[in-house]
C-alpha cells in the first residue's frame, strides 16, 4: 500500500481481556517497528522485526506482550490480560532497510483504552 | 543511557514569526536524527532526516541542523503559519541499533 496501515484505529477493551493490533507496512519494507506512546510523552520502542524474525524485543514491558510477523509483511501485536496501564497509542513504522539510512514511515496508530 | 530532551515543551507565536525548536541528546554516538510532526490524534510524519555525518538538512521552510559533538539539534521554521501548529518530536538512533529514542516533543501553536 501507499502507507503504513494500522487497524483498528481505536480499541476499547475491558481489563483482563486479550487484544490484537494489526500493522500492514509499506510493500517491500523489510524492517517493521512497534512503539507505544502514552499521553504527553514521546513514543517508546517496543520491538523491531527484520523480515519474519524479532531482531530486538528489548522494549516489550513484560511477557503479556508478544508480536509476530509470520510472512515478513503484516505484523500483529498481542496483549494478554490487559491492564489499565496498557492504555496508550500503539504506533507501527516500517523502513526499506533497518532504519539506518532511510528513517521511518509511521502509521496513524491504534488508540487502546482499557477500562 | 541515551536521553533526549526538547525545549521548550510548548510554544505559542504569532503568524509569520521565525522560530527555533531545540533538541538535545546525552550520547553523541548517534547514527542519525529525525524530526517528526504529530497532529492531534494522528501518527507521526517525517520532516527531516539528518545522518550523523551531515550538518543540516532543508525542506521548504524547514531547516534542521545537527551538532553531534555538543549533542544538539535545532529545527528552524521560517515564516510560521497556523497550519504549522502541531507537536514536533525529535528522535535519535544510536550507532549499531535500529530503534529511535524520542524526546517528549514541543507543542507549537501558531496564532492567525
Amino acid at each position: 500500500g501507499a502507507g503504513v496501515s494500522q487497524t483498528p484505529s481505536n480499541k476499547v477493551t475491558e481489563k483482563g481481556k486479550y487484544v490484537e493490533l494489526r500493522c500492514d507496512p509499506i510493500s517491500g519494507h523489510t524492517a517493521l517497528y512497534w512503539y507505544r506512546q502514552s499521553l504527553g510523552q514521546g513514543p517508546e520502542f517496543l520491538i523491531y522485526f527484520q523480515g519474519t524474525g524479532a531482531a530486538d524485543d528489548s522494549g516489550l514491558p513484560n511477557d503479556r506482550f508478544f508480536a509476530v510477523r509470520p510472512e515478513g509483511s503484516v505484523s500483529t501485536l498481542k496483549i494478554q490480560r490487559t491492564e489499565r496501564g496498557d492504555s496508550a497509542v500503539y504506533l507501527c513504522a516500517s523502513s526499506l532497510t533497518p532504519g539506518q539510512n532511510y528513517g521511518y514511515t509511521f502509521g496513524s496508530g491504534t488508540r487502546l483504552t482499557v477500562v | 543511557k541515551q536521553e533526549v530532551t526538547q525545549i521548550p515543551a510548548a510554544l505559542s507565536v504569532p503568524e509569520g514569526e521565525n522560530l527555533v525548536l531545540n533538541c538535545s541528546f546525552t550520547d553523541s554516538a548517534i547514527y542519525n536524527l529525525q524530526w517528526f510532526r504529530q497532529d492531534p490524534g494522528k501518527g507521526l510524519t517525517s520532516l527531516l532526516l539528518i545522518q550523523s555525518s551531515q550538518r543540516e538538512q532543508t525542506s521548504g521552510r524547514l531547516n534542521a541542523s545537527l551538532d553531534k559533538s555538543s549533542g544538539r539539534s535545532t529545527l528552524y521554521i521560517a515564516a510560521s503559519q497556523p497550519g504549522d501548529s502541531a507537536t514536533y518530536l525529535c528522535a535519535v538512533t544510536l550507532t549499531g541499533t535500529y530503534k529511535y529514542i524520542f524526546g517528549t516533543g514541543t507543542r507549537l501553536k501558531v496564532l492567525a
